[in-house]
């Protein structure tokens, strides 16, 4: 199976500032790294996500980074808005399946 | 405009009652999913199935059964329900199995009492 730890649970910041979320995981196996943003009352939406043959991809203010060796990656947002505000998840997959297994959350606080 | 379908998007129940959750993918998809959501639990996989076919079950109770009658739609049926079950399911597809984007519909938000 696959565990995935997720912290911190609740992240308050600064509009402007950055925002980090970490993730670790079990299985080496895993290969793929989604990670989702939910908003209240609605489905969780694909924002970036990495795979096990990049160590950092970034798109949009959002960069990942993965260190397969610690079995850790990560998510930093720069600039935060107060848009960005929102429960984030960290994910992982090891089988051919898509069975995604996620961390338990980051509510992300954004202040003006 | 959802390419998901999901319906009910709330759902009350009785418990000991059986519901079916409805699900329809117009993504053009050849696997869906079904994920539960509580206060207790992050989201969590339950099923996945590829064109039509059982991969992957991680629900150890027999009493949710999804129901794949068209390449597009998996529902769910759940027996003998629980105040436990309480929880939002959402039902998700992707082009292909592994390390694709996953989609996830609006959910269906059931209560039982």
């Amino acid at each position: 199976g696959e565990q995935v730890e997720q912290l911190p649970s609740i992240l308050r910041v600064q509009e402007g500032s950055s925002a980090s979320i970490n993730c670790t995981y079990e299985n080496s196996a895993s290969n793929y790294f989604p990670w989702y943003k939910q908003e209240p009352g609605e489905n969780p939406k694909l924002i970036i996500d990495i795979r096990s043959n990049m160590e950092r991809k970034q798109t949009q203010g959002l960069i990942v980074l993965l260190d397969k060796k610690a079995k850790r990656f990560s998510l930093h947002i720069t600039d935060t808005q107060p848009g960005d505000s929102a429960m984030y998840f960290c994910a992982a997959s090891n089988s051919g399946y898509n069975k995604l297994t996620f961390g338990k959350g980051t509510v992300l606080l954004v202040s003006p | 405009d959802p390419k998901i379908i999901q319906k009910p998007k709330y759902l009350v129940a009785v418990t000991g009652s059986e519901k079916i959750l409805i699900c329809e993918q117009y993504l053009g998809h050849n696997a869906m999913y079904w994920y539960r959501q509580s206060a207790k639990k992050p989201l969590e996989f339950m099923f996945s199935y590829s064109y039509q076919k059982l991969m992957d079950n991680q629900t150890a109770s027999s009493r949710f059964q999804p129901q794949s009658s068209k390449k597009n739609h998996l529902d769910l049926q759940i027996t003998a329900l629980k105040p436990d079950d309480s929880a939002t399911y959402f039902c998700a597809s992707s082009q292909g199995q592994g390390g694709t984007e996953v989609f996830f519909g609006k959910g269906t938000r059931l209560t039982v009492v």
